[in-house]
């Protein structure tokens, strides 16, 4: 089966950092551009970053840029995101989701994770 | 404020038809493939419509989608109750280097 579970949300302070993951299984996770997309209380879904199957290009949303970091480890078929800087509006749960391919020309996020919770709070 | 716009709401009875449009603008859907999410209570997002009016595998045909100029639509026939949740547009922007999603739109089963 095709599974995509995230781990590494929490409560964290304001300022503070989290690092997300996100495993895949059942599938060539090297073969995919991944997501991550956001969706914070009572609002919609927001993408936040991807990265393309060796890692080589990324690209994030205006509003976590010099914050964030999307990486992946292919050997462990994992997706990261490291977010430094956290504020109250960082808040929300993260999903990672696969495309197989390249934005511009995409197929669409067509698998996703359930989400991990991240609440920046003091 | 999303670079796509969607209305916040639609309803309809089972058996009805119901169309959420999304507009955006020149560097996104003008330009670009439109997508479609179904995102029902505490499930995962799902992929409804890629490339404006391609159905997944398991997609049932009540659901379709549609591009014209910097607009987009998605129409769901034969309303039922499991259909009941938000749904997205999203595209990716030029402009912007990144995936832009609309509000949402909450549709409600009456």
């Amino acid at each position: 089966e095709m599974q995509l579970v995230e781990s590494g949300g929490g409560l964290v302070q304001p300022g503070g950092s989290l690092r997300l993951s996100c495993a895949a299984s059942g599938f060539s996770f090297s073969s995919y551009w991944m997501n991550w997309v956001r969706q914070a209380p009572g609002k919609g879904l927001e993408w936040v970053a991807n990265i393309n199957q060796d890692g080589t290009e990324k690209y994030y949303v205006d509003s976590v840029k010099g914050r964030f970091t999307i990486s992946r480890d292919n050997t462990k078929n994992s997706l990261y995101l490291q977010m430094n800087s956290l504020g109250a509006e960082d808040t929300a749960v993260y999903y990672c989701a696969r495309d197989p391919l390249a934005p511009k020309v995409a197929a669409g996020m067509d698998l996703w994770g359930q989400g991990t919770l991240v609440t920046v709070s003091s | 404020q999303s670079v796509l716009t969607q209305p916040p709401s639609a309803s309809g009875t089972p058996g009805q038809r119901v169309t959420i449009s999304c507009s955006g603008g020149s560097s996104s859907i003008g330009s670009k493939f439109v997508f479609w999410y179904q995102h029902l209570p505490g499930t995962a997002p799902k992929l409804l419509i890629y490339r404006n009016n391609q159905r997944p595998s398991g997609v049932p045909d009540r659901f379709s989608g549609s591009k014209s100029g910097t607009s987009a639509s998605l129409a769901i026939s034969g309303l039922r109750s499991e259909d009941e949740g938000d749904y997205y547009c999203a595209a990716w922007d030029d402009s912007l280097s990144g995936w832009v999603f609309g509000g949402g739109t909450k549709v409600t089963v009456l």
